[in-house]
């Protein structure tokens, strides 16, 4: 069975660090990964997509890959009190396959 | 500009009365996917869409039923809604299987 694993927090990063999420998955055939970003109440909005190993920077976030590890990390820099919220991490590769997360919930501290 | 609506944003239904849940898209995206989402917990999928061809989870319970009339358009029924079943729906779209997904604002079921 696939499966996606994040660290539920809460995560509590004071404001203006570097806010670190990670992620592990269990399927090796796994091509695409997202990360959303889902406030209270409200549905999943997409932050960054990655397919290859490495890193992806768009603005002040950062996806990092390692498809040996078997691990993708969100880093998000600057960190401001509206990055507060629970971020999916969710992977897929098949037909229909897009295994998600149970979510990191984020705590920006003023 | 809305380019997935779910209607309606909040629905209280009574035990065991059916519900049916609405989607709609704008981007003319070939798959629609429902998911179930409780609190705390990672959104669970029901059933897709792949064109009309429809896609179901085995562990999707028989009380969940979906229709896509067209491409813009999707509905998911529950016929006799249970209080296990409260929870946000969430649709989402994508133009193909297996990328990213647009997911509406989601519907917000209650069930008394």
């Amino acid at each position: 069975q696939k499966e996606v694993e994040q660290n539920s927090g809460p995560l509590s990063v004071p404001e203006g660090a570097i806010a670190s999420l990670n992620c592990t998955y269990s399927d090796r055939g796994s091509q695409s990964f997202f990360w959303y970003r889902q406030y209270s109440g409200k549905s999943p909005e997409l932050i960054m997509s990655i397919y290859s190993n490495g890193d992806k920077e768009d603005g002040r976030f950062t996806a990092q890959l390692n498809k040996a590890s078997q691990y993708v990390s969100l880093l998000i820099r600057d960190s401001q009190p509206s990055d507060s919220a629970t971020y999916l991490c969710a992977t897929g590769g098949g037909a229909d396959g897009l295994t998600f997360g149970k979510g990191t919930h984020l705590i920006i501290q003023p | 500009d809305a380019m997935v609506i779910q209607n309606p944003r909040y629905q209280v239904t009574q035990f065991g009365k059916p519900v049916t849940l609405s989607c709609s898209q704008t981007l003319n995206h070939n798959v629609m996917y429902w998911y179930q989402q409780k609190s705390s917990q990672a959104p669970k999928l029901l059933f897709h869409y792949y064109d009309k061809d429809f896609n179901n989870e085995a562990d999707t319970p028989d009380n969940f039923q979906s229709r896509r009339p067209n491409t813009s358009f999707c509905f998911l029924d529950i016929r006799s809604p249970g209080l296990g079943d409260a929870a946000m729906y969430l649709c989402a779209t994508s133009p193909e299987s297996g990328a990213v997904r647009y997911f509406g604002p989601g519907t917000r079921l209650t069930v008394t």
